[in-house]
């Protein structure tokens, strides 16, 4: 099983701040990492898959990035809407698996 | 518009068995490959179960396989989760969740759409 590990554990910054969120990868899962946010209460939404692609209707102020192992999540600005709870998760290979997520609070 | 509503969650005792479903509307159902993903309360997420577009092919993760039983009926858009010998460690959320296909038809393994979920407490 491939197990994601996400850094860190919470984030907490003012809307406005920029913020990038790391998932590493037990091994490799090319280019198959799909980024998630859920807020309370709510499903997960999907924001970034294949690493670096934006889902329909994703603000341009997320972007994701990496390969391998190694993969990143940037906000480029808060906003208010963004703190929230974000998980990674790789589609390489059954089972398929979530990082522990990175909460993102209010300062 | 896509909609999937999760139904049958509730409290049973551990033994116990329960059937969840998920009922689909706004897209294709039948060509679709669907998933469960369940969340402990406070916890993350943990996929649990995929069926391909058809039901005849079914992955399962290891936490559950032998005890849950996940099938689709197409003519209904419908699928399900039966869940036999539930465990305290099975309370959860758990979601339906519809597989990503790119623009060009590939069949991504993430997930686009998902339901409200249903709560699962297992406990006596």
């Amino acid at each position: 099983e491939i197990v994601l590990t996400q850094s860190p554990g919470t984030l907490s910054l003012s809307p406005g701040e920029g913020i990038t969120l790391s998932c590493r990868a037990s091994q490799s899962v090319y280019s198959n990492i799909a980024w998630y946010q859920q807020k309370p209460g709510q499903a997960p939404r999907l924001l970034i898959y294949d690493a670096s692609n934006r889902a329909t209707g994703i603000p341009a102020r997320f972007s994701g990035g990496g390969s391998g192992t190694d993969f990143t999540l940037t906000i480029s600005s808060l906003e208010p809407e963004d703190f929230a709870v974000y998980y990674c998760q790789q589609g390489n290979r059954w089972p398929l698996t979530f990082g522990g997520g990175t909460k993102v609070e209010i300062k | 518009e896509v909609q999937l509503v999760e139904s049958g969650g509730g409290l049973v005792q551990p033994g116990e068995s329960l059937r969840l479903s998920c009922a689909a509307s706004g897209f294709t159902f039948s060509s679709y490959e669907m998933n469960w993903v369940r969340q402990a309360p406070g916890k993350g997420l943990e996929w649990i179960s995929n069926s391909s577009s058809s039901g005849s092919s079914i992955y399962y993760a290891d936490s559950v396989k032998g005890r849950f039983t996940t099938s689709r009926d197409n003519a209904k858009n419908s699928l399900y989760l039966q869940m036999n010998s539930l465990r305290a460690e099975d309370t959860a959320v758990y979601y339906c969740a519809r597989t990503y296909y790119s623009a060009s038809g590939s069949r991504l393994l993430y997930f686009d759409h998902w339901g409200q979920g249903t709560l699962v407490t297992v406990s006596s």
